[in-house]
């Protein structure tokens, strides 16, 4: 049962247009929401995170969007640059210290 | 600050064997978890240790387990390898893995299991 769902496998973006992935989650009791980047042969990146208590948080290109009743967030990335090819996981806070995530969704900026 | 470091990076096992790996967080951070990432599985958590006690465990065999010590260091455990193991098993680290803070990843170690 995927408690958190990175529907688009795949992304494809023009270089200096935005890029938005999207994820869902199915568990209420989820508190707080990270995103990751992750390259081939390396260990995730953390980039932005979120609180519940909050709809939007912004760090330079990239926001990230909360939308609780409809139990779904985004990851905006404005301007999408090449560098940002990678895959980028969604990851939900269980109890404890546990992350939940999605399977991620591979990101393609072309230039 | 170092990042979280892992080691080794690469390992190949052979089906029946154990094979032990190690993680040592970000200087200062008392919480390690451990992390599967599998093609089909995607990335599960395996288990967290925070002052050298397992506080939350995940959903896997009594084959996996693990360890703290008193320097924060974490090591991982896994017993007779089956072709399954295969993957890349992923620390992480955060300050004292309380509600609603970051953790960082380490590079991984990439098991292969012949």
């Amino acid at each position: 049962d995927q408690q958190v769902k990175q529907n688009s496998p795949s992304l494809s973006v023009q270089e200096g247009r935005i890029s938005i992935l999207n994820c869902d989650y199915t568990n209420s009791m989820f508190d707080y929401f990270l995103w990751y980047k992750k390259y081939p042969a390396e260990g995730p990146t953390f980039l932005i995170s979120i609180s519940s208590i909050k709809d939007k948080n912004e760090d330079g290109r990239f926001t990230v969007f909360l939308n609780k009743s409809a139990k779904h967030l985004s990851l905006h990335i404005v301007p999408s640059q090449p560098g940002d090819s990678a895959v980028y996981f969604c990851a939900a806070m269980e109890y404890g210290n546990k992350l939940v995530f999605g399977a991620g969704t591979i990101l393609r900026v072309k230039s | 600050k170092a990042g979280v470091t892992q080691t080794p990076r690469y390992l190949i096992k052979t089906r029946g064997q154990q094979v032990t790996l190690s993680c040592s967080p970000i200087s200062g951070h008392r919480s390690v978890s451990w992390y599967q990432q599998t093609p089909g599985q995607g990335l599960q958590f395996l288990f967290e240790y925070f002052s050298e006690t397992q506080r939350n465990k995940g959903n896997f065999p009594g084959r996996f387990s693990g360890r703290q010590f008193s320097n924060s260091r974490s090591e991982m455990n896994v017993s007779t390898l089956e072709l399954g193991d295969s993957a890349l098993y992923l620390c992480a680290s955060s300050s004292t893995g309380t509600a609603q803070e970051t953790q960082y990843f380490g590079p991984g170690t990439r098991l292969l299991v012949l």
